[in-house]
C-alpha cells in the first residue's frame, strides 16, 4: 500500500523554526521527485518546493525561498522540509507528494494526510 | 510568475455536465493536471497531461486543452464529486516550478 505520513507541524510563534517529515512506502521513493504543498485555512491550494530524485535539485516559490529548504533521506524514504523564519502567513497544512514531472507533462500524487503549521504569538 | 484563473464557483445538478475551466498563458506549453479537495482530507488527482486518469478515478472525470485554457468535465456528476477542484501547471519563470490555479467550488444539486 502507497503511503505518505507526514509529522512534524504545531504551534510556533513568529521568527521560528520548525522540520517537517515526511515518511514514505510503498512505491520508489528514490526514483521519484517530491514535493512540498500548503493550504492556508479558507485558501486554495499553493506549491511551496520540489526536490529531485538525487536531493541536488531543489525549487522554491518566491514566498519561501531562502527560509525553507527542502531536503530527502533516500535511504530513509524520507522527505523533509526545514522551515526558519516563519510567519503568520505560514500558517496552513502542508501535504507531501510524490511527483512526476516529465517534460510538458507533470503530475503530484501521491498523497500524505497533511500536517498543520500555525504561527502565531 | 505565472497565474492560473479559474472560475470561483460553479453549480451542477445531479447527472448533469459540468465544465471547470483554467486560463493561463503557461497552459499554452504546459498540460494542466487537476486535483479534487475536500474539506479536511488530502487532494487527490483526477487528470493530468493530455487527458490521463489515475487508476481509480471514475470516468466521467475527462480533460481537455486548447490555447491558454485547460478544462475538466464532469460528466454525470454526482454527490461525491461536490468538491473544490483545482489546476495546476508549470510556471514558465523558471524550470521545475510550479502553479496553482485559483480554484473553483463545485456544488452538485
Amino acid at each position: 500500500e502507497v503511503q505518505l505520513v507526514e509529522s512534524g507541524g504545531d504551534l510556533v510563534q513568529p521568527g521560528g523554526s520548525l522540520r517537517l517529515s515526511c515518511a514514505a512506502s510503498g512505491f520508489s521513493f528514490s526514483q521519484s521527485w517530491m514535493t512540498w504543498i500548503r493550504q492556508a485555512p479558507g485558501r486554495g491550494l499553493e506549491w511551496v518546493a520540489n526536490i529531485n530524485q538525487d536531493g541536488r535539485g531543489k525549487y522554491y516559490v518566491d514566498s519561501v525561498k531562502g527560509r525553507f529548504t527542502i531536503s530527502r533521506d533516500n535511504a530513509k524514504n524520507s522527505l523533509y522540509l526545514d522551515m526558519n523564519s516563519l510567519r503568520a502567513e505560514d500558517t496552513a497544512f502542508y501535504y507531501c507528494a510524490g511527483a512526476l514531472l516529465a517534460g510538458t507533462v507533470h503530475k503530484f500524487g501521491p498523497w500524505g494526510r497533511g500536517t498543520l503549521v500555525t504561527v502565531s504569538s | 510568475s505565472s497565474e492560473l484563473t479559474q472560475d470561483p464557483a460553479v453549480s451542477v445538478a445531479l447527472g448533469q455536465t459540468v465544465r471547470i475551466t483554467c486560463q493561463g498563458d503557461s497552459l499554452r506549453s504546459y498540460f494542466a493536471s487537476w486535483y479534487q479537495k475536500k474539506p479536511g482530507q488530502a487532494p487527490v488527482l483526477v487528470i493530468y497531461g493530455q487527458n490521463n486518469r489515475p487508476s481509480g478515478i471514475p470516468d466521467r472525470f475527462s480533460g481537455s486543452n486548447s490555447g491558454n485554457t485547460a478544462s475538466l468535465t464532469i460528466t454525470g456528476a454526482q454527490a461525491e464529486d461536490e468538491a473544490d477542484y483545482y489546476c495546476n501547471s508549470r510556471d514558465t519563470s523558471g524550470s521545475h516550478l510550479y502553479v496553482f490555479g485559483t480554484g473553483t467550488k463545485v456544488t452538485v444539486l
